[in-house]
């Protein structure tokens, strides 16, 4: 699976967009960009997946370039309960998911 | 419409001790996969099964730990004679089956066993 790289973290103001952005420059043709957060101890939760169009679901963005070299994740009014470790994962489907360290976003009152 | 459900949630074992762990996927969901996350680190595959099957055990200790899916009944992952390195949150996660006519399945992941071994 593609490795990817994300910022370890990132602050946002209660209200305004969070933009988390990640780099897969290795990622193959039949590779998916998938998104989960881990708020505190909990299971990681599904945020949203695309393959190389821009994705919209009830709880985020997923905007991913041409060259489907590097994605962002997209959460329009970033509440306190958004604060959460998110992770950018590339993988083919029905396989282990790899997770890296992810960025921690704080989101600020 | 339940998620994944794992039990128990917490769990005490004392150094020697087995641990079971439980975890009955998603309504529909045939493919199962443990995920364990040790204190202040991220989340590392263990073993992914389907109903009968252990497709790829690649991230399992070799010794001590095993994994299984019957036909009937949860998914379980089985630590025998625990070790204080143990102690760390289980995940499981399921998934649907790629041959249902899409290409594959997001994972839903269920909240999680703790484990701590004394």
């Amino acid at each position: 699976d593609a490795k990817t790289t994300q910022p370890p973290s990132m602050d946002c103001a209660e209200g305004r967009a969070a933009n988390l952005p990640c780099n897969h420059s290795t990622i193959s043709g039949n590779e998916y960009v998938y998104w989960y957060r881990q708020i505190h101890s909990q299971g990681p939760q599904y945020i949203i997946h695309g393959l190389k169009n821009n994705e919209t679901n009830e709880m985020a963005s997923l905007i991913i370039t041409e060259d489907r070299k590097s994605s962002t994740l997209i959460l329009p009014h970033a509440t306190l309960r958004d604060t959460a470790v998110y992770y950018c994962i590339v993988f083919r489907g029905n396989t282990p998911l790899v997770f890296g360290k992810g960025t921690r976003l704080s989101v600020i009152a | 419409n339940a998620g994944v459900m794992q039990n128990p949630r917490h769990l005490v074992r004392r150094r020697g001790q087995e641990a079971r762990l439980r975890c009955s996927p998603m309504k529909g969901h045939s493919h199962v996969y443990w995920y364990r996350q040790l204190p202040e680190e991220g989340l590392k595959f263990m073993v992914y099964l389907q109903k009968e099957n252990i497709i790829d055990e690649s991230g399992m200790p070799k010794e001590r730990f095993s994994a299984e899916f019957p036909k009937e009944g949860p998914s379980i992952l089985r630590i025998q004679q625990v070790v204080r390195g143990d102690s760390a949150a289980y995940f499981c996660a399921s998934s649907r089956d790629r041959r249902s006519g899409r290409q594959f399945y997001e994972q839903y992941f269920g909240p999680g066993t703790r484990l701590t071994v004394t």
